[in-house]
């Protein structure tokens, strides 16, 4: 399995533009979730869908932000209007219950830079 | 809020000490994971620990768990250059499914 994959790698953009940020998980996993780091705030979990159904977008920060998961192998993190204090490493990660560690896998991130 | 704190924020070894950080958290927990961040990467899962458990071994990496003062320890030993990265536990507390992440331990280890 090539693991939890999401794009772009790197993203800069200009403020007030919108940012999408995609994710695909493993194949089988029925959670997904959306995370933001910064050195300030460390960690900070935005949302997490069950079977393609947001189940918790308490962490969202503002209705800036949007995210969607239209099937069971797709979901976007959609920013509008960006503002430069998104700048911040975003995560997707994924998990299947049952499984050693309930198969909880991070991708690699896309680091957004709003300039 | 974050539920596990890890301590120390920094720490800088030579390679083959042995690296020692901890977690402290609030609440009781199901179990505590340990995850390790290469830089510019995504959290990699080390291993989990639950809460009827005291210590677990993988490989380099030793977990102690303790209960009544909430806290866990991750021992790496004979530490290596390619052991630098950040190191961030998560505890599972009640019915939630979802693990809470502390703030990470920066490890160092120079050649």
């Amino acid at each position: 399995d090539a693991g939890v994959i999401q794009s772009p790698r790197h993203e800069v953009t200009e403020m007030g533009q919108e940012v999408t940020l995609r994710c695909k998980p493993i194949s089988g996993h029925d959670y997904l979730f959306w995370y933001r780091q910064t050195m300030m705030r460390g960690l900070e979990l935005l949302i997490y869908f069950n079977n393609n159904v947001p189940i918790d977008d308490s962490g969202m920060p503002e209705d800036r932000f949007s995210a969607k998961m239209p099937n069971a192998s797709f979901s976007t993190l959609k920013i509008q209007p960006s503002e430069p204090r998104d700048s911040a490493v975003y995560f997707c990660a994924s998990s299947k219950p049952g499984t050693t560690n309930y198969g909880y896998t991070f991708g690699s991130g896309t680091r957004l830079t709003v300039v | 809020s974050q539920q596990g704190e890890e301590d120390p924020q920094a720490l800088s070894i030579q390679e083959g000490e042995n690296a020692t950080m901890n977690c402290s958290y609030k609440t009781s927990i199901n179990n505590l994971q340990w995850y390790r961040q290469n830089s510019g990467r995504g959290l990699v899962h080390l291993i989990l620990i639950r809460s009827n458990e005291r210590e677990k071994h993988s490989g380099r990496l030793r977990v102690t768990l303790d209960t009544s003062k909430k806290s866990s320890s991750l021992l790496i030993t004979a530490s290596r250059a390619a052991d630098t990265a950040s190191y961030f536990c998560a505890t599972r507390s009640g019915g939630s499914y979802i693990p809470t992440f502390g703030r990470g331990t920066s490890l160092i280890v120079h050649p």
